[in-house]
């Protein structure tokens, strides 16, 4: 079964640059997710996306921006990094009908910041 | 402000015994408890979920107990089997329809399992 893709699953950027991340959700999923997962710490919601207009949003930088496009994809747009956005970032998607509509998470995209 | 708490940060057990992981909560508004599993180089895999209007919950080996009065939740898995090891998380959230139903995560505690 086809599962959240995101890329790159690596990235590696120095301070004051920019960096895309990007997400896939499963087919027919319909609300997108970042969280941002710093070493040690549990992850934190960024952002959310149902239907490709912002539905939620949590602890994000005005650095931070992201949007989800007409295919349902989504995109994290950083800029001026800083050391401290070094982290796991995790896309996940769900299909909001009923009770329990389980988040699927992607692999990660791990940025490292220099 | 840590909404939902794991306090062992990790947590070893040999093959066959019960491994139970413990979470606790401060925000009495959450709807549903869940328990995320991670390994390494993975994203977070959805393990098994209760409803804040029980208080168990069982799939196979894993159940998850849910005591709202003590705002206490906890994931037990029997028997244990090497292939449990990894970091599992607790997570809760409130129900929306439609919209957003982010999740709020505990630290993780992380399990070996031994053999």
């Amino acid at each position: 079964a086809a599962g959240v893709i995101q890329s790159p699953r690596h990235l590696i950027k120095e301070k004051r640059e920019t960096a895309t991340l990007k997400c896939y959700p499963i087919p027919r999923h319909d609300t997108v997710y970042w969280y941002q997962q710093g070493p040690g710490q549990d992850p934190q919601f960024l952002i959310s996306f149902y239907e490709k207009m912002q539905s939620d949003k949590g602890s994000i930088p005005d650095r931070f921006s992201a949007q989800q496009f007409s295919d349902y994809h989504s995109e994290l747009n950083m800029s001026s990094l800083e050391l401290g956005d070094s982290a796991l970032y995790f896309c996940a998607s769900s299909l909001t009908s009923g009770e329990n509509n389980e988040q699927f998470f992607g692999p990660g995209t791990r940025l490292t910041v220099l | 402000d840590q909404q939902v708490k794991q306090n062992s940060p990790s947590l070893s057990v040999q093959e066959g015994r019960i491994s139970i992981l413990n979470c606790d909560y401060t925000n009495s508004m959450f709807d549903y408890f869940l328990w995320y599993k991670k390994y390494p180089a993975e994203g977070p895999t959805f393990l098994i979920s209760i409803s804040s209007i029980k208080d168990k919950n069982e799939d196979g080996r894993f159940t998850v107990f849910l005591n709202k009065s003590a705002k206490h939740l906890s994931l037990h898995i029997v028997p244990s089997q090497p292939g449990d090891s990894a970091v599992y998380f607790c997570a809760a959230k409130r129900l929306y329809q439609g919209g957003s139903e982010k999740l709020v995560f505990g630290k993780g505690t992380k399990l070996t399992v031994n053999p």
